[in-house]
């Protein structure tokens, strides 16, 4: 079974804080994503990366970075956390096939930021 | 660019009764399509996709849906609830294609089932 975690469930942090979130998958799979959920807003993608090194951005990059130095990490940088990045941030992954190819998502991380 | 509508921001229905999720979507080039069901405190799963082929498909828990190219729809349907399928479900589109690279989704603003007793 395909695995996405992420490196915590909950986390509480003040304005202004950098904050980490991590993301793992085990499948090998190349492409990696980072969505952040919203009532009434649905999904909308923040970044997302094809292979090592290599990233684009999605719908709302503002506020946001990332990084993947390995195949299977793909991290997303809050550099200077803002009251209204408060969101549920889901991590997903999906094998680089010849069509359209499953997502897998991690359990997601509740993020406060106060 | 696409887009994705899900009218129904909630769908309360009994136990053992059918339902319908409704979803249209809005692409200037063929797409494939998706329904990611997110049960409480968890992350998405996806319970069927259309790719090409047969407009009927079927997924995972009894869960079926019809792609209508014509109505830009790809409504999911289930003739009998259960309460665990108690949930949000999320439809997705993408474009088609034919060569490697990455699948954006982009997602509708989710339905809440909620099945009751």
């Amino acid at each position: 079974d395909v695995k996405v975690t992420q490196s915590s469930r909950y986390l509480v942090k003040r304005t202004g804080e950098k904050v980490f979130l991590e993301c793992v998958q085990d499948m090998d799979h190349e492409n990696m994503f980072w969505y952040r959920q919203d009532p009434g807003l649905g999904l909308r993608l923040i970044y997302f990366s094809y292979d090592v090194k290599m990233k684009e951005k999605g719908d709302i990059p503002e506020g946001y970075s990332v990084s993947r130095e390995k195949k299977e990490r793909f991290s997303l940088i809050l550099e200077s956390a803002s009251t209204n990045q408060t969101s549920m941030y889901l991590c997903a992954s999906s094998h680089r096939g010849l069509y359209q190819e499953t997502q897998y998502f991690g359990p997601g991380t509740r993020l406060l930021v106060l | 660019a696409q887009s994705v509508t899900q009218l129904d921001s909630q769908v309360p229905v009994f136990e053992e009764a059918p339902v319908e999720l409704r979803c249209n979507y809005s692409s200037s080039v063929s797409v494939y399509l998706f329904w990611y069901v997110q049960y409480p405190n968890q992350g998405l799963q996806l319970l069927l996709k259309y790719l090409s082929g047969s407009t009927l498909v079927k997924g995972i828990n009894g869960f079926e849906a019809e792609f209508n190219k014509s109505q830009t729809s790809f409504h999911l349907r289930k003739p009998s609830v259960h309460i665990s399928d108690t949930a949000e479900y999320f439809c997705a589109v993408s474009d088609r294609k034919l060569t490697g690279g990455g699948n954006k989704l982009t997602f509708g603003t989710g339905t809440q089932l909620k099945v009751e007793l």
